[in-house]
């Protein structure tokens, strides 16, 4: 079945530091890849997606890239905040939304970001 | 922004009682979802819906059971809590996306949470 891989956490970076959080995924033909992002004691939230092969998505400074060669799709970030310390989910969703268009989530990585 | 809500927000109960939790939405979407959230296994699907009376399994759904009679309320019920169904919650209503777009964006309450002593 489908499934999703990421990095264990927690990544701990100080302010300015650049971001990445790995992600790959187990899937027949091209899924859906999404990342969300979850605040401490809310509920997860669309970060930035990506429907095809080669398509980046990009939110608040955030990209991933993807990559169906390698079967990713990283988060990336430039210059983190304390702001973007969040726990981060790597989802997928089975093509043309089967299956009941269920998304798949990875086990989430928590990001402590530090001034 | 999409209007979901989850009551109740927190509950403690004790092993073998039922349990209830509600999700609301206001925006008539067609599919929700109930998610459990636990530390290193992420969120797991237990149950979802694809529209009222229609139901259907997720990858952990023994010892839960759900119903949706009407579109905005989708009710999910331990019939006799267990220990290990203490978890935090999440219901999520799929917001954008034709059937075959693929792009299933998901949008989420912001959870109950459970504890079964």
């Amino acid at each position: 079945g489908d499934s999703v891989t990421q990095m264990e956490g927690p990544v701990t970076l100080s302010e300015e530091a650049f971001l990445t959080i790995n992600c790959t995924y187990t899937a027949t033909g091209y899924p859906s890849l999404f990342w969300y992002v979850q605040y401490p004691g809310e509920g997860l939230q669309l970060l930035l997606k990506a429907t095809k092969a080669d398509d980046k998505g990009s939110n608040k400074g955030f990209e991933a890239t993807y990559r169906k060669e390698t079967t990713s799709f990283h988060l990336e970030k430039g210059s983190v905040q304390v702001s973007d310390s969040a726990v981060y989910f790597c989802a997928l969703s089975p093509p043309g939304g089967g299956g009941g268009n269920k998304l798949t989530f990875g086990t989430g990585t928590q990001l402590k970001v530090e001034l | 922004d999409a209007g979901i809500t989850q009551s109740p927000r927190h509950k403690v109960t004790e092993t073998g009682t039922p349990v209830t939790l509600r999700c609301h939405q206001t925006e008539n979407h067609r599919y929700m979802y109930w998610y459990r959230q636990d530390p290193g296994h992420g969120l797991r699907l237990i149950h979802y819906s694809y529209g009222v009376k229609d139901t259907d399994k997720g990858e952990v759904s023994d010892g839960y059971s759900v119903s949706r009679s009407k579109t905005e309320d989708f009710l999910l019920t331990l019939e006799s809590a267990t220990s290990s169904q203490t978890s935090v919650y999440f219901c999520a209503i799929r917001t954008s996306g034709s059937g075959g777009s693929g792009a299933n964006v998901l949008t989420f309450g912001a959870g109950s949470r459970l504890t079964v002593l």
